[in-house]
């Protein structure tokens, strides 16, 4: 079956420091893979997705961004954080070539504080 | 483009009452509709979903939803709450373009359910 992981659970760091999450998938090969960020209160944003090894898409401008070295790893990244890069970031991942009728299957999440 | 309305950010229920959270979607093509379901610190977890046939639902828990397309709505229900059932409910629509399968999530509802 299939597993999502993501590291680390938590994270506090101040302003300015750089950022580095990691999101890994076992049990399939190829898969789709996203980057979501839910802020206190507020719904899901979709940040990044990657439908391959080195191909990023960026949903909406950003301090942050993404990469996919190998086929089952998937980073979020931030040279320098901001405050309001706090919030709750959930990896997930959906089968090779998914259509429209295909579930998302999500991470465990990290949450990130920025102070 | 496809969006999400979830009617009520919060929503308080007593044990073995209805539980009805709302979603009202918008979309140019036919839909296909999710619902998730977020446990206090924990990613989604995918509750039902709605892609062609049958208009009503099931899913896990006891949960169901019915596509009512003249409506544009696909409401989540439950006939009895359990104090399990306590946690945040996120209705999300796809967004399949590209070649990408993206989804667009409602702000979400929290459910509250007290004895």
């Amino acid at each position: 079956s299939q597993t999502i992981h993501q590291w680390p659970a938590t994270l506090v760091q101040p302003v300015g420091s750089p950022l580095s999450l990691e999101c890994t998938v076992e049990g399939t090969s190829n898969p789709n893979l996203y980057w979501y960020r839910q802020a206190a209160g507020r719904g899901l944003q979709l940040l990044f997705y990657s439908v391959g090894i080195g191909q990023i898409s960026s949903e909406v401008p950003q301090n942050l961004s993404a990469s996919r070295p190998q086929d089952r790893q998937f980073i979020l990244s931030s040279k320098k954080l901001l405050l309001s890069d706090s919030g709750f970031y959930l990896c997930a991942w959906a089968p090779l070539g998914s259509g429209s009728t295909d579930t998302q299957y999500f991470g465990p999440g990290t949450r990130l504080t920025v102070l | 483009a496809q969006s999400v309305t979830q009617l009520g950010s919060h929503v308080s229920v007593s044990e073995g009452a209805l539980v009805l959270l709302r979603c009202n979607y918008s979309s140019s093509v036919p839909p296909y509709l999710f619902w998730y379901v977020q446990y206090p610190n924990q990613g989604l977890q995918l509750l039902l979903k709605y892609t062609t046939g049958a208009t009503l639902v099931k899913g896990i828990n006891g949960f169901e939803a019915e596509f009512k397309k003249s409506e544009t709505s696909f409401h989540l229900t439950k006939p009895s709450a359990h104090m399990s059932d306590a946690a945040e409910y996120f209705c999300a629509v796809t967004n399949f373009s590209g070649g990408y399968n993206k989804l667009i999530f409602g702000a979400g509802t929290r459910l509250a359910v007290h004895p």
